[in-house]
C-alpha cells in the first residue's frame, strides 16, 4: 500500500494562474479531506468529502473548489491563485471517525 | 474562534524525563480526541487517541489523559527521547461527520 500519495511535492505559480493539486488513496477511504498548514495556524480543513460524489466546505473553502468522482481521488483546485494561498496542503483519509492518514503535503508558493 | 487550543507553542525536556504537552476545548459535542506528530516537510502521523466515555489511554510510552469536566486533554510522553523532537497536534472530533479540529501544535525538543 502507498498509502495516501499527492503530487506535485513543490508548486510556485503567479497570481491568478490555476492548478490542480492531486491527491490519491489505496485504501479504500471513503472519507478525505484537504488542509492547509500555515504558521501558527495549525491545520485547517479546506473540504471534505465522505464518498464518491459528496463533498462539502470546511473552515477555510473560499478560493478552492473540489470534487469526488472516484473513491480513490480527490483533486484540489484552486481558480484563480493568490498570494495567500502561499501555503502546505496536505490531504487525508480515514476509514472511520477516529484515525487519519495524511499524505507528505505540497508546498505552494504563489508570487 | 478557537475550539482546541494548545497554549504552549514550545516545549524543551530533557532526554529521560517526563513530557507533557496541554490541549483544551471548548465545543462539548466533540466526543473523541487525537494527537499527532509531525516532523518537518512530513505529513502528521497518528499517535494516540481516547474517547470521551474514558479519561486515559496507554500506548507503549504514550499516554492520553483526558478531563471532560475541564474540557482538558494531555498527552504524556515517558521517558522522552530525542527522536521525539517534533511538533505535535491536538485535534478532536464529534459525531459521524469525520471532520477534525486541530489546535495550533506544540513543538517539542528533547535535548540529550
Amino acid at each position: 500500500n502507498a498509502g495516501v500519495t499527492q503530487t506535485p511535492k513543490f508548486q510556485v505559480l503567479k497570481t491568478g494562474q490555476s492548478m490542480t493539486l492531486q491527491c490519491a488513496q489505496d485504501m479504500n477511504h471513503e472519507y478525505m479531506s484537504w488542509y492547509r498548514q500555515d504558521p501558527g495556524m495549525g491545520l485547517r480543513l479546506i473540504h471534505y468529502s465522505v464518498g464518491a460524489g459528496i463533498t462539502d466546505q470546511g473552515e477555510v473553502p473560499n478560493g478552492y473548489n473540489v470534487s469526488r468522482s472516484t473513491t480513490e481521488d480527490f483533486p484540489l483546485r484552486l481558480l484563480s491563485a493568490a498570494p495567500s494561498q502561499t501555503s502546505v496542503y496536505f490531504c487525508a483519509s480515514s476509514a472511520n471517525a477516529d484515525t487519519q492518514y495524511f499524505g507528505p503535503g505540497t508546498r505552494l508558493t504563489v508570487l | 474562534d478557537q475550539q482546541v487550543k494548545q497554549n504552549s507553542p514550545s516545549l524543551s525536556v530533557q532526554e529521560g524525563r517526563i513530557s507533557i504537552l496541554n490541549c483544551d476545548y471548548t465545543n462539548s459535542m466533540f466526543d473523541y480526541f487525537l494527537w499527532y506528530k509531525k516532523y518537518p516537510a512530513e505529513g502528521p502521523t497518528f499517535l494516540i487517541s481516547i474517547s470521551s466515555i474514558k479519561d486515559k489511554n496507554e500506548d507503549g510510552r504514550f499516554t492520553v489523559f483526558l478531563n471532560k469536566s475541564a474540557k482538558h486533554l494531555s498527552l504524556h510522553i515517558v521517558p522522552s527521547q530525542p527522536g521525539d523532537s517534533a511538533v505535535y497536534f491536538c485535534a478532536a472530533g464529534g459525531g459521524s461527520n469525520y471532520k477534525l479540529t486541530f489546535g495550533k501544535g506544540t513543538l517539542l525538543t528533547v535535548n540529550p
